[in-house]
């Protein structure tokens, strides 16, 4: 139990696809975050809720859009995706934007 | 900009030798400083992290790390490595800004162990 929970575990799409990818956490944390881990790159911040509230999105593509309905939950939803999008994304809670984050074990996106 | 540098992009050790894993970070503060380690098929694990205080910290699975202000450095060390330590360790740094902490990954070291 990571605390940390993220389903699917693997995701395989086309580009025309519409999917969405869920984070639960139960630790009570406030902020949440949504990482892309790209094979030899650093890990990329995609998006930061801190109480429910988007509080930073990096430049991410509109293919991408999250959701945040409670503290406990986030989605990223996907639509009209691209190959360069296959990677790991991972989810991560914190009880604020100061502490350590809790990683969930990913999900491993491929897009043909 | 803030950066975390890990000069080493993969590192083989012997089963029992001891272990130093490098980090580098580019701020003007005092940052939070973290380690963590990443399985395959994992998600990424806390070892430890420096707030403040004692400049040498313990965390998990005998890892320890020692702040150095002057070399603006965070190097991971264990005494002695087990064949399960192999996997990508990250070092990780909260930069602060007005919404709160932002934090900034390196790129990641990959540790193999040698039976």
């Amino acid at each position: 139990e990571t605390g940390v929970t993220q389903t699917p575990r693997h995701l395989v799409m086309g580009m025309t696809n519409k999917k969405s990818l869920k984070c639960e956490q139960h630790l009570g944390h406030n902020a949440m975050y949504w990482y892309k881990q790209s094979a030899k790159k650093p890990l990329e911040l995609m998006f930061v809720y801190n109480f429910k509230e988007q509080t930073e999105n990096n430049s991410v593509p509109s293919r991408f859009s999250p959701e945040c309905p409670n503290s406990s939950h986030l989605f990223l939803h996907l639509h009209t995706l691209q190959p360069e999008d296959s990677a790991l994304y991972l989810c991560a809670s914190s009880q604020d934007r100061n502490s350590p984050l809790h990683f969930g074990n990913g999900t491993r996106l491929t897009v043909t | 900009a803030q950066s975390v540098t890990q000069p080493d992009i993969h590192i083989t050790v012997s089963e029992g030798a001891s272990l130093e894993l490098r980090c580098n970070y580019s701020y003007g503060a005092t940052p939070y400083l973290f380690w963590y380690v990443q399985s395959p098929g994992q998600g990424l694990q806390l070892l430890l992290k420096y707030f403040s205080g004692d400049t040498l910290v313990q965390g998990i699975k005998g890892f320890e790390a020692e702040f150095k202000r002057s070399q603006s450095s965070f190097n991971l060390r264990k005494p002695s490595v087990h064949w399960s330590d192999a996997a990508e360790y990250f070092c990780a740094v909260v930069t602060f800004y007005n919404q709160g902490g932002k934090l900034i990954f390196g790129q990641g070291t990959e540790l193999s162990v040698k039976p």
